[in-house]
């Protein structure tokens, strides 16, 4: 199974800040990764697929790079709504696979 | 609005079963791979059970694979997953998933549904 690795496992940061998490796979994916945000007692929702393609409705802060076993989410100009859990997984093979989370919380 | 609506969770007992089913809605059923995925305390989130649109393809993750089963309807645009040999280690909350339209990500999610194995 292709294993998962997020890092920082938590972060403080400011409104207006810019957050950098990242996610390992591995071995080699391609561009096969997906973003989720997810609040507490909430599902996850999906923000970037393909490593870098933003789903419908996400605001454009948010934004992927990356390709082979490193990968990038970012949020620029972090806003309130933005305090949450954020999880990478892998769709390159099965069993599709998550990463632990990065949670981002209220400096 | 599309939405997945699961149902069926609760308290059962190790080597107990219980079936979940989600309800689709708002969105062409037919077309998509469904999806279970769950989230634990031990494991995070884990995608469990996958069927094909037309039922004709399963896919399980390995620790579950004897004892869950998932299958669809699409006349009611429905998809079940039935869990049988129950242990503590299947608690979590048991997410109904739509897979994207195109590559294997998670563009809708149910609410989820809480399933605790405890005697």
């Amino acid at each position: 199974d292709i294993q998962m690795t997020q890092s920082p496992s938590s972060v403080s940061a400011s409104v207006g800040d810019r957050v950098t998490i990242t996610c390992r796979a591995s071995q080699g994916i391609t561009n096969r990764v997906a973003w989720y945000q997810q609040k507490p007692g909430r599902a996850p929702k999906l923000l970037i697929y393909g490593a870098s393609s933003l789903q419908g409705g996400v605001p454009s802060r948010f934004s992927g790079r990356g390709s082979g076993t490193d990968f990038t989410l970012t949020i620029s100009n972090l806003q309130p709504e933005d305090f949450a859990t954020y999880f990478c997984q892998q769709a390159n093979s099965l069993p599709f696979t998550f990463g632990p989370g990065t949670k981002v919380d209220i400096k | 609005e599309e939405q997945l609506v699961e149902s069926g969770g609760g308290l059962v007992q190790p080597g107990g079963s219980l079936r979940l089913s989600c309800e689709a809605s708002g969105f062409t059923f037919t077309i998509y791979w469904m999806t279970w995925v769950r989230q634990t305390p031990e494991k995070g989130l884990e995608w469990v059970a996958n069927i094909k649109q037309d039922g004709s393809e399963k896919i399980y993750v390995d620790s579950v694979k004897g004892r869950f089963t998932i299958s669809r309807d699409n006349a009611r645009n429905s998809v079940d997953l039935q869990m049988d040999s129950l242990r503590a280690e299947d608690t979590g909350v048991y997410y109904c998933a739509r897979r994207g339209a195109t590559g294997n990500w998670v563009g809708r999610w149910g609410q989820g549904t809480l399933v605790t194995v405890s005697s």
